[in-house]
């Protein structure tokens, strides 16, 4: 089944403590993307990544890191969250063609205390 | 720059009732891509419809019909004969392009519909 996963689902942690929210797609998607989720702002793009050692800033990339060392995965790092990186986190991935639609993970409801 | 605007922030219906959701935008592109997506209370992204800016025929599925006029910049969204399941938050989207092949995906703030039995 073609899917996109995240990893996990559900995060509750402390400010200033590490952490990484994983994305895997079995699509063979050329671009992948994170995007956040906040009440009355809808979804805002993270950083995205057109291929593998391919990524770049999206609106909101402050306090985030990303990687794509494989084509399937695109993990999305925070390295000391904050309190206002409480948020609904949705990863999503498409082929390279523009014609074609991206597909949205579960989301990974994220905490910080 | 792109925008995005979902006037109604929330709507209640009766269940079996029409209902209509807006979706305004704004962009200088000619090449776009328009979305609808549905958020139901379990928060994941159901993707319901893409429509590139070239293709202006209205579309229906089932229950579904948008309605997508480029006069207006307006992309709606009718649900007719409502069901409780229809109950969820709802997003419009503009997709546009850039240079370097990035699609800048630009959501509106959402409808929440709540159906009412």
């Amino acid at each position: 089944e073609a899917q996109v996963t995240q990893n996990p689902r559900y995060l509750i942690t402390v400010t200033g403590k590490k952490l990484t929210v994983t994305c895997s797609q079995n699509m063979n998607h050329e671009y992948m993307s994170w995007y956040r989720q906040d009440p009355g702002l809808g979804l805002r793009q993270i950083y995205y990544s057109m291929n593998v050692e391919v990524t770049d800033k999206g609106d909101v990339p402050e306090g985030y890191k990303v990687s794509r060392k494989e084509k399937r995965n695109f993990p999305l790092i925070l390295e000391s969250p904050s309190p206002n990186q409480t948020s609904l986190y949705f990863c999503a991935s498409r082929t390279g063609g523009f014609q074609e639609t991206q597909y949205f993970g579960p989301g990974t409801r994220l905490l910080v205390l | 720059a792109q925008k995005v605007t979902q006037a109604q922030t929330e709507i209640s219906v009766v269940e079996k009732e029409d209902v209509t959701l807006d979706c305004v935008y704004e962009t200088r592109d000619t090449t776009y891509y328009l979305f609808w997506y549905k958020q139901p209370p379990s928060g994941e992204l159901v993707f319901l419809i893409r429509r590139n800016s070239f293709d202006e025929q209205n579309e229906i599925s089932g229950r579904y019909s948008w309605n997508f006029q480029k006069s207006t910049s307006s992309f709606n969204f009718t649900i007719t004969a409502s069901q409780v399941v229809d109950s969820a938050v709802y997003f419009c989207a503009l997709s546009v392009f850039s240079n370097f092949g990035n699609e800048k995906l630009t959501f509106g703030t959402g409808t929440r519909l709540t159906i009412i039995p």
